[in-house]
């Protein structure tokens, strides 16, 4: 069965550096998505992307953060200058036409120094 | 917008026994309604979900109960075993005026069963 596919597991950075997470969406589905958990807190919705466009995003997702689908299968999520709060776990998911089903990542865990 | 609301935030059971958790929701709008579990550094893994328009859903030992009137929504897990320890989220879902839908999670429910 396929899956949603995340690099790299865990990314440690220091803060003000950027840093690029990345995701392989299921290969048949059309809209993407970006969630975080803080530690031992719940998932939060941060990006929703379709048709190379986001389509809507939360208050979290501030000029720092970009989404971008670079080629046929890539879906990135940047981070300009991270912060300290940014510390998180990143979900990438995706869902195809005519469902609302989503399908998660196993997540990059990221940490800022 | 959405604001989701789940109970309660930790459940001991002991193995057998039932399990229910509840969540309640605020923007009508909301149509769909997933459940997550989620086990410790894992995914969320979609275990069951509901549509607006149905009242109920079973499969084997899990079901889920919506009363949209109400705006709630209930996960039961009956014959419960040690593996389904983990936390559970619930979710509700409204669409995107752009494509897609935006998910908005409870704040998860810590499930242990005991032998």
């Amino acid at each position: 069965e396929p899956e949603v596919t995340q690099t790299p597991s865990h990314q440690v950075t220091q803060m003000g550096q950027e840093v690029i997470l990345r995701c392989v969406p299921i290969s048949n589905h059309l809209y993407f998505y970006w969630y975080r958990q803080i530690l031992g807190q719940k998932v939060e919705f941060l990006v929703s992307f379709y048709n190379n466009e986001i389509s809507e995003k939360s208050e979290i997702f501030d000029d720092q953060f970009s989404v971008e689908r670079p080629d046929g299968s890539n879906f990135t999520l940047k981070i300009r200058s991270t912060k300290l709060e940014d510390s998180a776990m990143y979900f990438c998911a995706s869902s195809r036409p005519g469902t609302d089903t989503q399908y998660f990542g196993p997540g990059t865990r990221l940490t800022v120094l | 917008g959405e604001n989701v609301e789940q109970h309660p935030s930790t459940l001991s059971v002991q193995e057998g026994d039932s399990a229910v958790i509840k969540c309640t929701y605020s923007d009508s709008a909301s149509n769909y309604f997933p459940w997550y579990k989620q086990e410790l550094g894992k995914r969320p893994q979609l275990i069951i979900d509901i549509r607006s328009n149905v009242g109920e859903k079973k499969d084997q030992r899990i079901a889920v109960t919506l009363n949209k009137t109400a705006k709630h929504f209930s996960l039961h897990i009956t014959e419960t075993q040690p593996e389904d320890s983990a936390v559970y989220f619930c979710a509700a879902s409204t669409r995107v005026t752009g494509g897609g839908n935006k998910l908005t999670f409870g704040t998860g429910t810590q499930l242990k069963v005991e032998l």
